[in-house]
Order: C-alpha cells, then sequence, then structure tokens
C-alpha cells in the first residue's frame, strides 16, 4: 500500500494563476518531505523541501505547507507559468532517514 | 557539472538476458539510491546503500542485485530480465540518508 499518495493525476491552470498541488501521507513517523518537478526524458529535480518542526517554507515562486494533523503537505506555485508543466512528486521520509517514499505524481499543465 | 551519471540510456534485452546498470556520482555523496518508475506507480525504491559498503533492500528488491563499487559507483544488476521489469530505472544519490536527493537522467529498459 503506498505510503505516499497524489490523488490528482493531472491539473490545469492557466498563466499568472495559482497552481496547488496536493499530498497526502499516511505514517506518522514521516518528518521529511521533498517536492521534485520532472519533464519528459529528464531525470527528477529537487524544488523544495520542508521538515516537520515548520509548518510552512517559501522559495520564491514556491511555497510548500504542512499540516501533520492531517498529514498533508500541499505545494503553491504563484504566479505559475508556462515553463511549470512537468509532473510533481512529492517524497517523504522517516526519522531513520534511509529512505525516501514517494508519491505517483501530478501532472500539471500550466497554459499560456 | 555531471552530477549523477548513468548508463546506458536506451536499452533492449530479451526475456532472460542479463545486464547491468551503471551509476556514478562525482558529489562526493554517501548515499546512493537506485528507484524505477512506473506509469501510476511514481518512484519506487529497489535498493539503496546509505554508505559505501553497505547496501539494503528497498520496496522492489525482487529481481535485482546491486553492488556499491566505491564511493562513486553503485550498479544495479538484472540476473534474468523478465518483461515486468520493463521501466524507467533512475540512480539517485544524497550526502548522507534522509537530506536531499539527486536523480540522474534515467534509463529507459525494455525487456521483449
Amino acid at each position: 500500500d503506498q505510503q505516499v499518495k497524489q490523488n490528482s493525476p493531472s491539473l490545469s491552470v492557466q498563466e499568472g494563476r495559482i497552481s496547488i498541488l496536493n499530498c497526502d501521507y499516511t505514517n506518522s513517523m514521516f518528518d521529511y518531505f521533498l517536492w521534485y518537478k520532472k519533464y519528459p526524458a529528464e531525470g527528477p529535480t529537487f524544488l523544495i523541501s520542508i521538515s516537520s518542526i515548520k509548518d510552512k517554507n517559501e522559495d520564491g515562486r514556491f511555497t510548500v505547507f504542512l499540516n501533520k494533523s492531517a498529514k498533508h503537505l500541499s505545494l503553491h506555485i504563484v504566479p505559475s507559468q508556462p515553463g511549470d508543466s512537468a509532473v510533481y512528486f512529492c517524497a517523504a521520509s522517516d526519522r531513520k532517514g534511509d529512505k525516501f517514499y514517494f508519491g505517483s505524481g501530478t501532472k500539471l499543465n500550466v497554459k499560456p | 557539472n555531471a552530477g549523477v551519471t548513468q548508463t546506458p540510456k536506451f536499452q533492449v534485452l530479451k526475456t532472460g538476458q542479463s545486464m547491468t546498470l551503471q551509476c556514478a556520482q562525482d558529489m562526493n555523496h554517501n548515499s546512493m539510491y537506485w528507484y524505477r518508475q512506473d506509469p501510476g506507480m511514481g518512484l519506487r525504491l529497489i535498493y539503496y546503500s546509505a554508505s559505501e559498503g553497505t547496501t539494503d533492500k528497498g520496496e522492489v528488491p525482487n529481481g535485482y542485485n546491486v553492488s556499491r563499487l566505491n564511493k562513486r559507483e553503485f550498479s544495479l544488476r538484472l540476473e534474468s530480465a523478465a518483461p515486468s521489469q520493463t521501466s524507467v530505472y533512475f540512480c539517485a544519490s544524497s550526502e548522507i540518508s534522509g537530506n536531499t536527493i539527486y536523480f540522474g537522467e534515467g534509463s529507459w529498459l525494455t525487456v521483449v
């Protein structure tokens, strides 16, 4: 059973608007979370991270929010740009930190 | 900056054949990983090596073996390829376990 879930396989947003990508996890031991962006035929590239001691982390147009009680995190992209069109993966690791568990990804399409 | 380099990029195998995917990183990272990506399944960990000289199973290790040849190199071997192993394989590394991981560009493997 997947421990990290991205329930929306795809999302379409107009350029300039906000994109919100969601991620849920089941393991309460997870305490470090990452978001990756992946273009076709390329490897995933690191976007932003958050640890469980924080509930928000911001980097330019990208903000990640963590709701530990709901076991939910979200990635906000504001404003969205056509170059943001890609597949986004969230990942989580536990306190032992040996490995990361990935969600199945959300394909974002930003329309000009 | 090369980062994580994996070879070959594309390979077609017949059922029962063996092959080795090679991976090298030049970031002096301690931990290395092999993931596979399948449609709707996200990235699943096959094997990882938390440090030179150690290897451990991930989520989907069956049918694979690994070798941490030295700090830089981590290879993945398919002893007897099966069509279920048709996938995109990603090698990754991190400074230490639980830190941000960096991916290679992927190896597309088809088993016929």
